[in-house]
């Protein structure tokens, strides 16, 4: 079957450096991407990976393996805002996305 | 633009009642796709629409029935509604179909059935 594993939740002090894990396993591969969900309110997207490596955008930075079916979401200068949950999705062999669970992320002064 | 809308916001049904979802969106998007979010869970696609005038069934599509008549308009249709739908449900829209492109999201309909 195909399975996204993401941490359930995490807790980071604000100004320090977060990073949120994510793992799969799918039937075919298309790329990764990462959104952000604040509570009550639809996913936004964040970020796309399709090679390996890192996509950095400002404050935001997504990595990519393909060999281990692994990325990662790093968040640096946390602020309170990004307090929210983080969905990992992969689009499978047939274009369609696959969502993990999603982490809830806890920014504490 | 306003992007993608979703009516109604939130809504109490009585199991055994039917109801439409609505989605509409102003981007022009060739694809649109009907999410469900519960707790504990990640995003599950019930139907998906490459194009107008084509449909096709996601992950849990039982119970669940849509319609694309134009590019703008994708209603979700529940016909007997029960209490395992009691759900948010979110529809989405990206600009490419058969080929991976970023979704975007409308802004949710919260279903209790009862």
């Amino acid at each position: 079957g195909q399975n996204i594993d993401q941490p359930t939740e995490m807790t980071a002090t604000e100004g320090a450096i977060v990073q949120i894990n994510c793992t799969y396993q799918t039937s075919g591969f298309n790329g990764l991407f990462w959104y952000q969900q604040h509570a009550g309110e639809a996913p936004t997207f964040l970020s796309y990976n399709v090679l390996d490596g890192l996509e950095e955008k400002g404050r935001f930075s997504s990595f990519l393996s393909r060999s281990k079916g692994y990325s990662y979401l790093l968040l640096k200068e946390l602020q309170m805002k990004d307090s929210a949950s983080y969905l990992c999705a992969v689009a499978d062999s047939n274009y369609q996305l696959i969502w993990g669970a999603g982490t809830k992320l806890i920014i504490k002064p | 633009t306003a992007g993608i809308t979703q009516a109604p916001t939130s809504q109490i049904l009585a199991a055994g009642r039917s109801m439409t979802l609505r989605c509409t969106q102003d981007m022009r998007h060739n694809a649109m796709y009907w999410y469900r979010q519960d707790l504990g869970l990640g995003l599950r696609l019930i139907h998906y629409s490459n194009t107008a005038g084509t449909t096709g069934k996601g992950e849990v599509p039982d119970g669940y029935s849509v319609s694309r008549a134009n590019t703008d308009d994708f209603p979700l249709t529940l016909a007997s509604a029960v209490p395992s739908q009691t759900s948010v449900y979110f529809c989405a829209s990206s600009d490419a179909s058969g080929m991976t492109d970023t979704q975007y999201f409308g802004p949710g309909t919260r279903l209790t059935v009862l």
